[in-house]
């Protein structure tokens, strides 16, 4: 039973592209969140979100900008992608005092 | 600085083995959690602890709230055990600090 999905395991793309990486997630969540983990930084946030169309800049915003029109969907977009991008990405929603539910992460290379 | 130290980074250990995984926290916190992340980069959430112990199955989950510190033991470890564990600390306001995580090994 997939509780929070992401819409690609892996994907390439070209420097400059726009990407979009979705995440969806079916236990009503208020909280979603998106970070990319880097060997030997481990899991770092980007953005989050606690509500429908509110977003908040987490550690390493730059570069990042975030959409959520719904409450089950959270999407990160690169504008223009670049290889410094090349990352895992992972999004994880909850609610207060919930286990944090994470989706199986996207791996993203920009070439 | 990081707000959650994990220990050991690296682990190898022979089947069957009793193994622990430390993670020591700076910052209050609402809960802790553990995961579990196999090649192939899928998070799993363990645990998540306020206080206490808490077990599943061969896993065992200890917090010391006062200490800061909590620890992940595995009974009677098993190759399929092998993945990094990340410890991550909820602060409350939503938010979540991780630990840099421990590879584990097990070695048939």
């Amino acid at each position: 039973d997939v509780k929070v999905t992401q819409s690609s395991r892996y994907l390439v793309k070209r420097t400059g592209e726009k990407v979009f990486l979705e995440c969806v997630q079916d236990m009503d969540h208020e909280n979603m969140f998106w970070y990319r983990q880097d060997p030997g930084l481990g899991l770092r946030l980007i953005y989050f979100s606690y509500d429908v169309k509110m977003k908040e800049k987490g550690d390493i915003p730059e570069g990042y900008s975030v959409s959520r029109e719904k409450k089950e969907r959270f999407s990160l977009i690169l504008e223009s992608a670049s290889t410094n991008q090349t990352s895992m990405y992972l999004c994880a929603s909850s609610s207060a005092n919930t286990e944090a539910f994470f989706g199986q992460g996207t791996r993203l290379t920009v070439v | 600085k990081n707000e959650v130290e994990q220990s050991p980074q690296n682990l190898t250990a022979q089947e069957g083995e009793f193994i622990t995984i430390n993670c020591s926290y700076s910052v209050g916190i609402s809960a802790l959690h553990w995961l579990q992340q196999h090649p192939g980069g899928g998070i799993v959430s363990l645990f998540m602890l306020s206080s206490g112990k808490k077990k599943h199955g061969r896993l065992i989950a200890t917090i010391n709230i006062q200490e800061k510190h909590s620890s992940l033991h595995i009974t009677a470890s098993h190759p399929r055990d092998s993945a990094v564990y990340i410890c991550a600390v909820g602060k409350g306001g939503n938010q979540f600090y991780f630990g840099t995580g421990t590879s584990l090994t097990v070695i048939p």
